[in-house]
């Protein structure tokens, strides 16, 4: 079972903003870097964010990410129809030795 | 471009042994990446198995770490997964990936589904 917790789903309209909670610990998150997929329906995971705030080349700016203490947030504005996905953060468990991923968000637009 | 693809019996009994291999090209296993496993039970989220370095050097998620190894093979440019006493919970899609740093998983295989049934 995963020690990072999401929301299990998140929603609003085509244009607006929403933003995704992944909350761990001190032996996670506190002291390691987290990254960000996006799961489309039917499709392998992309990576959207590394190294907390970083976007690989072709993710669109309208993603970003932050981290605060033991917790890390991604946020997606302008909302498009395309957006409709499942979101998981990750990153390395210092304790476990061994990577986690969150519990996962479905956005619905 | 980095393309990683996986291979292997879809199809395993209970008790048994499930061995996949993931192709990589693009890219040389023996470059400073780690090679991931990442699971997926059917309409569950994701599950992270484990890694290797070229080197040989692993680490596992300690809820599986009896039953699973994963190695690399330079000659090949291939890297596999073990994973043994089967259960009906291990039914998932399996994905192999490359972690190029830092948790980076920035490329993904297209995922095999295994289901363990007798």
């Amino acid at each position: 079972q995963s020690v990072l917790t999401q929301p299990p789903s998140v929603s609003a309209a085509p244009g607006q903003k929403v933003t995704i909670s992944c909350s761990g610990s001190s032996s996670n998150i506190g002291n390691n870097y987290v990254s960000w997929y996006q799961q489309l329906p039917g499709t392998a995971p992309k990576l959207l964010i590394y190294e907390n705030v970083k976007r690989p080349s072709g993710i669109p700016d309208r993603f970003s990410g932050s981290k605060s203490g033991t917790s890390a947030t991604l946020g997606i504005t302008g909302l498009q129809t395309g957006d409709e996905a499942d979101y998981y953060c990750e990153t390395w468990d210092s304790s476990l030795s061994a990577g986690i991923f969150g519990t996962g968000t479905k956005v619905t637009v | 471009q980095v393309q990683l693809q996986e291979s292997g019996p879809r199809l395993v009994k209970p008790s048994g042994t499930l061995s996949l291999t993931c192709a990589v090209s693009g890219d040389s296993i023996s470059n400073s990446n780690w090679w991931t496993w990442v699971r997926q039970p059917p309409g569950k989220g994701l599950e992270w198995i484990g890694e290797v370095f070229h080197t040989g050097k692993t680490y596992y998620i300690p809820s599986l770490k009896s039953r699973v190894t994963i190695s690399a093979d330079k000659s090949k440019n291939h890297f596999s997964l073990t994973l043994n006493s089967l259960t009906a919970a291990d039914t998932a899609l399996y994905y192999c990936v490359r972690n190029s740093g830092n948790s980076k998983f920035d490329y993904w295989g297209q995922g095999t589904l295994v289901t363990v049934s007798s």
